[in-house]
């Protein structure tokens, strides 16, 4: 099972906008709704902030939000703050039980 | 509060073997399928495992299939990976993770994490 394709890094100022995407096939991404995303700070457990593409888990900041379109999914991230610099991270159930990561965009907020 | 600490982690030589444990707390064990992801050192994040709620249904990533093994006691809220013929590559921090939904794979509530290493 092949990782989904996340650009390395991704910038912006704070107060800014910034999408990160998240780019699979039809058998992750595109053929199920259950798109993830996590932040994860330098030697920090990841901390999931979107799941299901949409939806945000009890304690996310509403500035994070999720879509997806065929095989790509996106974050973004609006009104960029400092602590929004981070490791982040989407994944995808990749059907039989299975769940793919991509391999991570560097955020940093300049 | 939920909580997940694992344990176990170590120096091991190629070709050894190696057992982690989870314990858990905080939430109804038994109800949850159980996931461990790990992350090399440097590198992104990578599923390895999933047990089911009552132990009968296992599943691995292909680079662990067939060398590792997931099970859990849930009458000690304790969920273990037995690791056996490591390789260099599976050095990294390994987390237990459950999901928001009993059986799903979006990964709510992490450990902080045991390192391995397999080093000659």
């Amino acid at each position: 099972q092949s990782a989904l394709t996340q650009p390395p890094s991704a910038s912006g100022s704070p107060g800014q906008s910034v999408t990160i995407s998240c780019t699979g096939t039809s058998s992750d991404v595109g053929g199920h709704n259950y798109v993830s995303w996590y932040q994860q700070h330098p030697g920090k457990a990841p901390k999931l902030i979107i799941y299901e593409v949409t939806k945000r888990p009890s304690g996310a900041p509403t500035r994070f939000s999720g879509s997806k379109s065929g095989n790509t999914a996106s974050l973004t991230v609006s009104g960029l703050l400092a602590e929004d610099e981070a490791d982040y991270y989407c994944s995808s159930y990749a059907g039989n039980n299975r769940e793919v990561f991509g391999g991570g965009t560097k955020l940093t907020v300049l | 509060q939920v909580q997940l600490v694992e344990s176990g982690g170590g120096v091991v030589q190629p070709g050894q073997s190696l057992r982690l444990s989870c314990a858990a707390s905080g939430f109804s064990f038994s109800d949850y399928a159980i996931h461990w992801v790990r992350q090399a050192p440097g590198k992104g994040l990578e599923w390895v495992a999933v047990i089911s709620f009552n132990g009968r249904n296992k599943y691995f990533g292909d680079s662990v299939k067939g060398r590792f093994t997931i099970s859990r006691d849930n009458s000690k809220n304790t969920l273990y990976l037995q690791m056996n013929s490591l390789r260099p590559d599976d050095t990294g921090v390994y987390y237990c993770a459950r999901p928001i939904t009993t059986g799903g794979f979006d990964f709510e509530f992490w450990g902080q994490g045991t390192l391995v290493s397999v080093s000659s």
